[in-house]
């Protein structure tokens, strides 16, 4: 069975533009999460979709945001991009739809650079 | 909110050395998992493990939910398990669960 799958890996923007991450669940996984890690604030969530619903946000600004298909993959987007958004995006997928009460599996992540 | 903390911060070993990660939280937890980071980003599953012992080769975990801590041992280290190490409580926030992660210990295993 295939892993989670992240795409692209790797990305560099400029400040103010905006940049869509894309993640694929493992198959018959129905929810995903997102996490953000950065060497100052470590790993941190994002959030988290099921069936197509937000069921749970991070502390994060509205520049943040995501949606999740009816295949289960997830996008998520982010906005007027600021130098403090440079960070490994992960994904995660679990059976749902008690999200992290099942074990979670993680993607490669993707690697955002904003200069 | 909840805090888990990972001690060693930093851990240098010689190959075939054993080590003990430790994995503190501060409130009852729905689950527990840890993860190995590799050198390009990706966390590997190690063990999911609410409670209790498991084993899987060279390392093993144990996790007791009453005193709220995990243990992560590594027998006869080899190079290839240098990396970073996380321990990742579930809590439920919101109305859904999420991972809250602690800070991590960074492994050297040296040959």
């Amino acid at each position: 069975k295939a892993g989670v799958t992240q795409t692209p890996r790797y990305l560099i923007k400029t400040r103010g533009q905006q940049v869509t991450l894309s993640c694929s669940p493992i198959s018959g996984h129905r929810s995903v999460s997102w996490y953000q890690q950065t060497p100052g604030q470590g790993l941190q969530f994002l959030f988290e979709y099921f069936s197509e619903t937000q069921r749970n946000k991070g502390n994060f600004p509205g520049r943040f945001s995501g949606r999740q298909f009816s295949n289960s993959r997830s996008e998520m987007n982010v906005s007027t991009l600021e130098l403090g958004d440079s960070a490994l995006y992960l994904c995660a997928s679990s059976l749902g739809p008690q999200g992290a009460l099942y074990e979670q599996y993680f993607g490669p992540g993707t690697r955002l650079t904003v200069t | 909110g909840i805090q888990v903390e990972q001690s060693p911060p930093d851990l240098i070993l010689q190959e075939g050395a054993n080590s003990t990660l430790r994995c503190n939280f501060s409130d009852s937890v729905n689950n527990l998992q840890w993860f190995h980071q590799n050198p390009w980003g990706q966390l590997i599953n190690l063990f999911y493990i609410p409670s209790g012992t498991k084993q899987n080769g060279r390392l093993s975990a144990t996790t007791v939910a009453t005193e709220r801590y995990s243990l992560l041992y590594i027998s006869s280290s080899q190079t290839t398990d240098s990396g970073v190490y996380f321990c990742a409580v579930v809590i439920t926030q919101g109305g859904s669960e999420k991972l809250v992660f602690g800070k991590g210990t960074k492994l050297t295993v040296n040959p």
